[in-house]
C-alpha cells in the first residue's frame, strides 16, 4: 500500500469546516484513499473512502485530486465531538479475490476542535 | 456503535500469565481482524482470519495465537505475558476480507500487565 502524509495536527473553531489533507503521491490506479477516526482510545471509525471521484456521506467528504496523488476530508461543521485522531489510509484492491492484510496506519492528524 | 463485540473491556494480570480476548463480529461479517495499539507502536495489524481460516499476518508475536470458531467469533490468545504487551487490542470485522472491504472496528480491550 502507497505510503501517505500528514500534518501531526490542526486546530479549527467549532461550526466552521475542518479540512484535513493527505498527501499519497505515489498512490497506483487500484489504490483507494480511506479515512478513519480514533475519538481517545476508542476503537477507530470508518469515515468514507474513494477510489478517483470526489465521495459524500452523512459525516463527510472526500475531494480527491485529478493525478489522485492528494485527498482532503471535509468536515462540513465540526462539532467538539469531532476531537480526535484522523488517519488516511492508502488501500490496494485485491483482484486475487484472495486475503488482505490488515490495515496500516500512519500517526494521523490529532484534530482539536476549538469552542 | 460498530456491531463488533470485544470481552472484556479491561483486563489486569501479571507477567508470565496467559489471557483469551473475544470477539464478535458484525452479523453477516466473514472476516475478522486483530490490531494492537500501545503508546510507543501505534495501531499496529496482527491477524486476519476468513470464515474460520488463517487469511494474513502481520507483527504477530510467537507468543501470540488467534483463532476463529464456526459462529464467526475469534479470540486471541496472549500468553507469557510481558510488561510490553500492555496495550489496547482491537478486533475488526469486514464482509469478505478482500483488499478494498471496509473494516469495522469494536471498542477494544485494555490488557496491562503488572
Amino acid at each position: 500500500d502507497a505510503k501517505t502524509t500528514q500534518p501531526p495536527s490542526m486546530d479549527c473553531a467549532e461550526g466552521r469546516a475542518a479540512n484535513l489533507p493527505c498527501n499519497h503521491s505515489t498512490i497506483s490506479g487500484n489504490e483507494y484513499v480511506y479515512w478513519y477516526r480514533q475519538i481517545h482510545s476508542q476503537g477507530p471509525q470508518y469515515i468514507i473512502h474513494g477510489l478517483k471521484n470526489n465521495e459524500t456521506n452523512e459525516m463527510a467528504s472526500l475531494i480527491i485530486t485529478e493525478d489522485r496523488k492528494s485527498s482532503t476530508l471535509i468536515l462540513p461543521h465540526a462539532t467538539l465531538r469531532d476531537t480526535a485522531v484522523y488517519y488516511c489510509i492508502v488501500r490496494a484492491r485485491s483482484y486475487s479475490g484472495g486475503g488482505a492484510d490488515g490495515l496500516t496506519f500512519g500517526k494521523g492528524t490529532h484534530l482539536i476542535i476549538q469552542p | 456503535d460498530s456491531g463488533v463485540t470485544q470481552t472484556p473491556k479491561h483486563l489486569i494480570t501479571a507477567t508470565g500469565q496467559r489471557v483469551t480476548l473475544r470477539c464478535s463480529p458484525r452479523s453477516g461479517d466473514l472476516s475478522v481482524y486483530w490490531y494492537q495499539q500501545s503508546l510507543d507502536q501505534g495501531l499496529q495489524f496482527l491477524i486476519q482470519y476468513y470464515n474460520g481460516e488463517e487469511r494474513a499476518k502481520g507483527n504477530i508475536l510467537e507468543r501470540f495465537s488467534a483463532q476463529q470458531f464456526p459462529d464467526l467469533h475469534s479470540e486471541l490468545n496472549l500468553s507469557s505475558l510481558e510488561l510490553g504487551d500492555s496495550a489496547l487490542y482491537f478486533c475488526a470485522s469486514s464482509v469478505t476480507g478482500t483488499g478494498t472491504d471496509t473494516q469495522y472496528f469494536g471498542p477494544g480491550t485494555r490488557l496491562t500487565v503488572l
